[in-house]
């Protein structure tokens, strides 16, 4: 059973330009979760989508974006990037069933600069 | 809004034995979940064990083992028979009733096994 699946790896972006991000979940799994990670403010939640509707959001700018497909994979949009946005980004997907717990990707290394 | 503390940035332990980690959380919320996560090199976050609020008996999986105070909002690992392959950050995280998956991780402490 594939894991999920986060693309790209790494990623180098200028200050002001847009990222895509892309996450393909367990299949199965409905629910997808967006996460940053950085050294100064750990492990952040930024938004979740369910069926393709947005469930839940974090603290973070409208900057961030995400969206979910039928299929359930995901997609996260950050625009106007800012070098405070030089983060570990993880992916993680739910059966949806409250207890269960997620299973995360390996992430996308993005680098602002 | 809820926080989680894990008080130990660092900790280490000899192959074989038991270590313990800290985590305290501060909630208003009687029923609610936690969990403690793994994060190795690989950067790939890996349950190790979930424990729900309701549920008095502490959770076991295997080496890990939780205890679970709810009163003292204290929720430890324990990891028995310590193992190379144990070394990595490891992440207490809490969640609320109905708020889907919004996970609160703390800052995480690094365990280091040595030989």
């Amino acid at each position: 059973k594939a894991g999920v699946t986060q693309t790209p790896r790494y990623l180098i972006k200028t200050r002001g330009q847009q990222v895509t991000l892309s996450c393909s979940p367990i299949s199965g799994h409905r629910s997808v979760s967006w996460y940053q990670q950085t050294p100064g403010q750990g492990l952040q939640f930024l938004f979740e989508y369910f069926s393709e509707t947005q469930r839940n959001k974090g603290n973070f700018p409208g900057r961030f974006s995400g969206r979910q497909f039928s299929n359930s994979r995901s997609e996260m949009n950050v625009s106007t990037l800012e070098l405070g946005d030089s983060a570990l980004y993880l992916c993680a997907s739910s059966l949806g069933e409250e207890h269960y717990g997620y299973t995360f990707g390996s992430g996308t290394r993005l680098t602002v600069v | 809004a809820q926080t989680v503390t894990q008080s130990q940035p660092e900790m280490s332990v000899q192959e074989a034995e038991t270590v313990t980690l800290s985590c305290t959380y501060d909630t208003s919320e009687s029923d609610y979940y936690l969990f403690w996560y793994k994060q190795p090199p690989s950067r790939q976050m890996i349950l190790v064990i979930r424990q729900e609020a309701y549920k008095q008996q502490n959770a076991t999986e295997n080496r890990f083992s939780v205890n679970f105070q709810k009163a003292a909002k204290s929720f430890s690992l324990k990891i028995s028979d310590s193992q190379l392959g144990d070394a990595a950050m490891y992440f207490c995280a809490y969640k609320p009733p109905d708020s889907g998956y919004a996970l609160n991780f703390g800052k995480g402490t690094s365990l280091l096994v040595t030989p």
